[in-house]
């Protein structure tokens, strides 16, 4: 079945450790996003992409890094530079064109101790 | 300025009344408009998309959209207490850009 997945599901690390959420797509979709939501808000975009090897950044990418090698996958790092990284985190894709919506994966939630 | 606004909520209605959600946005080149509906803990769900000024009905749903005021609207007709969820006005716009407002807590009591 075509669909987005991100796994782990549920990930603990510890303060100060870099982590690697995946996002993996095959619906042959260009645009692909990563979005943080914190409880009771809603989502605030981190970074996104519209091509391979092309990325940029969102409302809140300090802390944050991403890669494009490969136009179904766009893994995003949480380094230890981001202050608060305890939160539900979002992959979605979407065509590239205009008047089409995006597609969300099951969701990352990442806990740091 | 945020980019979308809505209404945190909670919005209240009794069961088969009208809900009405609203969104105003900033970047007048949005071209796409979107009402996703997100259960606490899951992810978005897509409700309505609309790209034209008007009404785009489908089923219960009717998704209102001016584009000279900014504004883009969501009506949950003969709501239900399984329509209680939050719901995010979403917009696309230049670079593909899609972008959340914060959610509207809606909450259908019998």
């Amino acid at each position: 079945d075509g669909g987005i997945t991100q796994s782990p599901k549920y990930l603990f690390r510890k303060e100060g450790q870099n982590v690697t959420l995946s996002c993996e797509q095959n619906l042959n979709h260009d645009a692909m996003y990563w979005y943080r939501q914190d409880p009771g808000q809603g989502l605030r975009l981190i970074y996104y992409s519209q091509i391979v090897n092309d990325f940029q950044k969102g409302d809140i990418a300090e802390g944050y890094s991403v890669s494009r090698e490969k136009k179904e996958s766009f893994p995003l790092t949480v380094t230890s530079a981001q202050k608060n990284p305890t939160a539900f985190y979002l992959c979605a894709s979407s065509s590239d064109r205009p008047n089409t919506e995006a597609f969300f994966g099951q969701g990352t939630r990442l806990t740091v101790v | 300025q945020k980019e979308v606004e809505q209404n945190s909520g909670p919005l209240s209605v009794p069961e088969g009344a009208i809900a009405s959600l609203n969104c105003t946005y900033s970047d007048r080149v949005s071209q796409s408009f979107f009402w996703y509906r997100q259960y606490s803990g899951k992810s978005p769900e897509l409700i309505m998309s609309i790209y034209s000024n008007g009404d785009k009905e489908d089923g219960r749903f009717t998704a209102q959209l001016n584009k000279a005021s900014q504004y883009v609207s969501l009506l949950i007709r003969d709501s239900q207490p399984s329509d209680s969820a939050t719901y995010l006005c979403a917009v696309k716009g230049g670079y593909n850009k899609l972008i959340f407002g914060a959610g509207t807590r809606l909450a259908v009591h019998p």
